[in-house]
């Protein structure tokens, strides 16, 4: 069974710290990995991964992918209120449809 | 970038009557709409994949006589909660696949829906 894990759960940091966040995964077929930032409405998208190695940036976001190890990060520097959110991993395998791990709730504190 | 709007953005019913959920692409056509449900605290979890024109198809576990779909045209889906229970409620999202791929879908703002 297709199955996508985050961690940590939760998390809660100061302004300007940098967060790191995980998403472990186990698919048939891997086709991608996706990032989502869900700020109590609808998730809007971040990054789409499907290379191992290749970082994408934006901004102070930042995530890779690490199809031998099947994890991907996402990676926040110089946090900001704003970036407080559910941050949502999904994968897209052999079924072709997306996969979500249950997020991380990510607190940034002024 | 695309839009997706849902409607209503929140509802509170009484156990037993039926709730309709509607889904629209505000500047693009979209053949294919999924319509998603998230508990709290819990990720998102895809009930049903909708066609234009076509049956829609349900993931297991999702009863299709309970929650109805029905995507009329390129730029609307309507889901139905039929005789809802208060374990109905939940968070329910829909997104429209702008492009050939599943990753090029655009997500509704959501409706929350409470069961009383």
């Amino acid at each position: 069974e297709d199955k996508v894990v985050q961690s940590p759960l939760s998390l809660v940091v100061h302004e300007g710290d940098t967060v790191t966040l995980n998403c472990s995964y186990e698919v048939t077929n891997f086709r991608s990995l996706l990032w989502y930032k869900q700020e109590k409405k609808a998730p809007t998208f971040l990054f789409m991964l499907t290379s191992s190695g290749i970082e994408k940036k934006s901004g102070r976001l930042s995530s890779i992918l690490d199809k031998k190890e099947l994890f991907s990060i996402l990676n926040i520097t110089a946090t900001q209120t704003g970036d407080s959110a559910v941050y949502l991993c999904a994968v897209v395998g052999a079924t072709n449809k997306l996969i979500f791990g249950t997020g991380t709730l990510l607190a940034v504190q002024p | 970038g695309a839009v997706v709007s849902q409607h209503p953005s929140r509802v509170i019913c009484k156990s037993g009557t039926s709730v309709k959920i509607e889904c629209r692409s505000l500047d693009f056509q979209a053949t294919t709409m999924f319509w998603y449900r998230q508990f709290p605290k819990q990720s998102l979890m895809l009930m049903a994949t909708s066609n234009e024109g076509s049956k829609a198809t349900y993931e297991q576990g999702v009863e299709k006589d309970k929650f109805l779909i029905n995507h009329a045209s390129l730029t609307l889906s309507t889901l139905t909660v039929t005789s809802a229970h208060p374990e109905d409620s939940s968070f329910y999202i829909c997104s429209a696949l702008a492009g050939g791929f599943v990753y090029t879908q655009y997500f509704g703002p959501g409706t929350r829906l409470t069961v009383l």
